[in-house]
């Protein structure tokens, strides 16, 4: 069955940086787009970035562009979110989520890390 | 970006009944509408996706309608484990992808 597991969520500081990573198993990862999402009590669900199946291709929302960087290994199963320069408006529970193939939509979730920016 | 708005925020329901949840999109975004549910504490689970397919497992009771700008997701008899909240989300104008503000589905 599908899985997706993420780590490296924790406690920051403004301005400071932090890697997650999504580990993902019983599918063909290097087939499959990935996407980011994270959530906030105040403001709900919000896509944060995408990488295409072969990583050629990838967006950000605009809150996190110049900021965040998504990418990729195929080699061994695992999606990544490098962030930098941290706000505390980036503190929320960010889910990996894998995509439906043909179709756009988040048809895998992980259970969710918690990133809290605070100094 | 296509904004998405949910009503009511909160519905209050008694098990057994039905429950209607409404979606409604700044432009068309066709039939590119997916649904998710969300329990306390885990992650939102695909419920339906083309406006009114059911995604894998998900049982009967939960049906999808609309196009365009309007879009409905039933629950035709409320089970006990379908209190949660429910979010609307549009793949057709991306980037970015657009959830709405949910709607709460609590207990009566």
């Amino acid at each position: 069955q599908v899985q997706l597991v993420e780590s490296g969520g924790g406690v920051v500081q403004p301005g400071r940086s932090l890697r997650l990573s999504c580990a993902a198993s019983g599918f063909t990862f290097s087939s499959f787009g990935m996407y980011w999402v994270r959530q906030t009590p105040g403001k709900g669900l919000e896509w944060v970035a995408v990488i295409w199946y072969d990583g050629t291709n990838k967006y950000y929302a605009d809150s996190v562009n110049g900021r965040f960087t998504i990418s990729r290994d195929n080699s061994k199963n695992t999606l990544y979110l490098q962030m930098n320069s941290l706000r505390v408006e980036d503190t929320a529970v960010y889910y990996c989520a894998r995509d439906g193939g043909p179709t756009a939509i988040f048809e895998y979730w992980g259970q969710g890390t918690l990133v809290t920016v605070s100094s | 970006e296509v904004v998405m708005t949910q009503s009511p925020a909160t519905l209050s329901v008694s098990p057994g009944e039905r429950a209607i949840l409404s979606c409604r999109a700044s432009q068309s975004v066709s039939s590119k509408l997916a649904w998710y549910q969300q329990k306390p504490g885990q992650a939102p689970r695909l419920l339906i996706y083309g406006a009114s397919t059911r995604a894998t497992g998900i049982p009967a009771r939960f049906s999808g309608s609309g196009s365009g700008t309007e879009f409905t997701l039933t629950i035709s008899s409320l089970q006990s484990e379908d209190f949660a909240v429910y979010y609307c989300q549009q793949y057709d104008n991306w980037p970015p992808w657009t959830f709405g503000q949910g709607t709460k589905v609590e207990i009566k």
